[in-house]
């Protein structure tokens, strides 16, 4: 069975400093996607980063970086200078990259992630 | 806008009484899937289609839900009997060729 696990369900970070969100997972999938998404008070879920397990590379999306460690099965997610726009609920899921349940994010419980002035 | 794009934004409705849900994919995406998510916690699978195909509906909740995408393109959602345990967000989400998964803005649901 497939399990997203983060830990922090708050954090508090300076405007312009970075900010780590820690997110371990659970699979017997030898091949799996995992993603970060954001999602403020109005509710939309809104896509941040992927990276595949077969990925050698850390991904990176502007201000955005996935610290992959897949011996210790984490995929922590970095935020490189805050902004107060940065406010929001954020999301760690996975899912197989093949089979029947391809594509089928599964999500941890979300880290409530609010930047200070 | 080319997004995911739900309607309606919010609905309200007394227990017992039917609800839908539309959702109208990224036009070019052939995989849509929707979620359920409560206060507190991250979205849960429903169910996700392929074109036209329902591949998985193991995971919707009971017998009173259902989904539908007829021509491949929008899918509704449909709560039947509704429920106040019903209440929660309900996401639709899309996906082409690659692995990202996009969202809509949801449809909240609260039944009284």
């Amino acid at each position: 069975a497939q399990k997203i696990t983060q830990t922090q369900p708050g954090m508090f970070v300076q405007e312009k400093e970075a900010v780590t969100l820690d997110c371990t997972y659970d699979t017997s999938d030898p091949s799996y996607g995992l993603f970060w998404y954001k999602q403020p008070s109005s509710g939309e879920m809104i896509f941040l980063i992927y990276q595949g397990s077969y990925d050698q590379q850390n991904a990176t999306e502007g201000r955005y970086s996935l610290n992959f460690q897949k011996a210790r099965k984490s995929a922590n997610l970095v935020i490189s200078a805050s902004q107060l726009g940065d406010s929001a609920m954020y999301f760690c899921a996975m899912s197989p990259l093949y089979g029947g349940s391809q594509g089928n994010l599964i999500f941890g419980k979300g880290t409530k992630l609010s930047v200070k002035p | 806008d080319t997004g995911v794009s739900q309607d309606p934004r919010h609905k309200i409705t007394k227990r017992g009484q039917n609800v839908t849900f539309r959702c109208d994919p990224i036009s070019e995406h052939n995989r849509l899937y929707w979620y359920r998510q409560t206060l507190g916690q991250g979205p849960e699978f429903l169910t996700y289609f392929q074109n036209e195909a329902q591949l998985e509906k193991s995971r919707l909740l009971s017998d009173r839900f259902s989904a539908e995408r007829p021509k491949g393109s929008f899918s509704t959602l449909e709560i039947q009997r509704t429920e106040q345990g019903d209440s929660a967000m309900y996401l639709c989400a899309s996906r082409g060729l690659n692995e990202k998964l996009f969202f809509g803005s949801g449809t909240q649901l609260s039944v009284l």
